[in-house]
Order: C-alpha cells, then structure tokens, then sequence
C-alpha cells in the first residue's frame, strides 16, 4: 500500500516552454503533498508543500509564479513548470503523506520515482 | 534551527565487510527518524524509520540503525555489503508539530568494492 507515482518519468522541452508533472497517490488519499527538487549529488531541497483545495506553502526562495502547483483532488496534485530555462533542469521528486495519525504510518511520507527534466 | 548531518559524504566499504553510515540530528522533543535510499535516476525507498517504540530498529535488506538520544545519533548499519548496497542513503527527521515537514542530511554515498 501507500504508492505515488508520477508522471512523465522524463520530460525534455524547449527553453521558454512550460511543463507539467503530475503526482497521484494510487491507494490512499493524500491531503498533504511535497515538492521536492534534486541537483546531481546533492540532497532533495523543498520547494513546497501542496495542500488540497487551498493553496500550496512555498519555501523561501522558490518562485510560486515560476512553480505552480494545484492539488485539486485527494489524490493528485501538478506542478508546472512556466517559461522553463535551462537552469530548471533537474530532477522533481513529489511525495504523500498518509493522512491522521496511524501509529504505522506517523511522520511518514510516500515518495514518487521521480521526473527528470531537461531543458534545451 | 532543527538539523541532521550525515557526517560522511562518501563511504566506501569491500563487499562482504560491514557498512557504518553516521547521523547526527539536533536535539528536539520526539522526533521521528528515517534512513532512506536512493539508487541513479530513481526515487526514495525507506529503509526503516524510529518513531519513539524500540530504540533498535530493524529495515529491509539486512539493515539497521539505533536511536541514540544522549548522542543525538540514528546511525544505519549492516553487517555485511552486497554490491547492490551501492547507492545514495539520506537520513532524515521529521519533528511533531512541524506541519509534516521532513529535514534531509546531505546524503552518503556509499560505494561497494567488489
């Protein structure tokens, strides 16, 4: 159980264009969902924390305008990436967290596979 | 500020040997602590993870760590390599009250020598 898949697996697209990845947890709803973005050889850093039906936190120093991300359902949230650049590329990563406090599943969170993004 | 260093941004061990990955978090009230993996290319997969039951606590793959309060350690062991041990590990921790938040550690590479 407790599955999150994301899609596409890998995205190449030109520089100025937008892209949209789509996170959906399978077998759970998920209330509460992460953006996570990755550099080679380095650590996931938190872009922002997708809530449904309201809007989503963002770290300090991402741009909300530049990452739109809409969490219109329990189990899907997208982020989009607008007017893409070169520097946008990179590896996204989304994650659920499980909802209430099942002792099994406390503090935890659910991790996609990943989509990788080039920009040309 | 709440933290997790991951005191070795490279460990390379013989296959076979035991591995010793270090971890240590910032002092808070109860937190939960995770040891993740990730191989090229892919996502995350939990190794196991304390949330104030054993100190002890036993993962997938042969792998284990030990909640270590006056230290403020969680480190991951394994009592012997298998190549496919090779990958990225992040050790993380989530406090209560932090709006699910998780903090990552740098990561470790660990690298396994035929």
């Amino acid at each position: 159980g407790a599955v999150v898949s994301q899609h596409p697996s890998w995205v190449i697209c030109k520089s100025g264009t937008s892209v949209k990845i789509e996170c959906r947890s399978l077998d759970f709803q998920a209330t509460t969902m992460f953006w996570y973005r990755q550099f080679p050889k380095q650590s996931l850093m938190l872009m922002a924390t997708s809530n449904e039906g309201s809007k989503a936190t963002y770290e300090q120093g991402v741009e909300k305008d530049k990452f739109l991300i809409n969490h219109a359902s329990l189990t899907l949230s997208t982020l989009t990436v607008t007017s893409a650049h070169p520097e946008d590329s990179s590896f996204y990563i989304c994650s659920a967290r499980v909802p209430g406090k099942l002792a099994e599943h406390y503090n935890e969170q659910f991790f996609g596979p990943g989509t990788r993004l080039t920009v040309l | 500020a709440q933290s997790v260093t991951q005191l070795d941004s490279h460990v390379s061990v013989s296959e076979g040997t035991p591995v010793l990955l270090r971890c240590n978090y910032s002092s808070s009230y109860s937190p939960s602590l995770f040891w993740y993996v990730q191989h090229p290319n892919k996502g995350l997969q939990l190794l196991l993870k304390y949330t104030s039951a054993a100190t002890l606590v036993k993962g997938i793959n042969g792998f284990e760590a030990e909640f270590k309060k006056s230290e403020t350690s969680f480190h991951l062991t394994k009592p012997s390599a298998h190549m496919s041990d090779a990958a990225e590990y992040f050790c993380v921790v989530s406090y209560s009250g932090n709006t699910g938040k998780l903090i990552f550690g740098q990561g470790t590479t660990l690298q396994v020598k035929p």
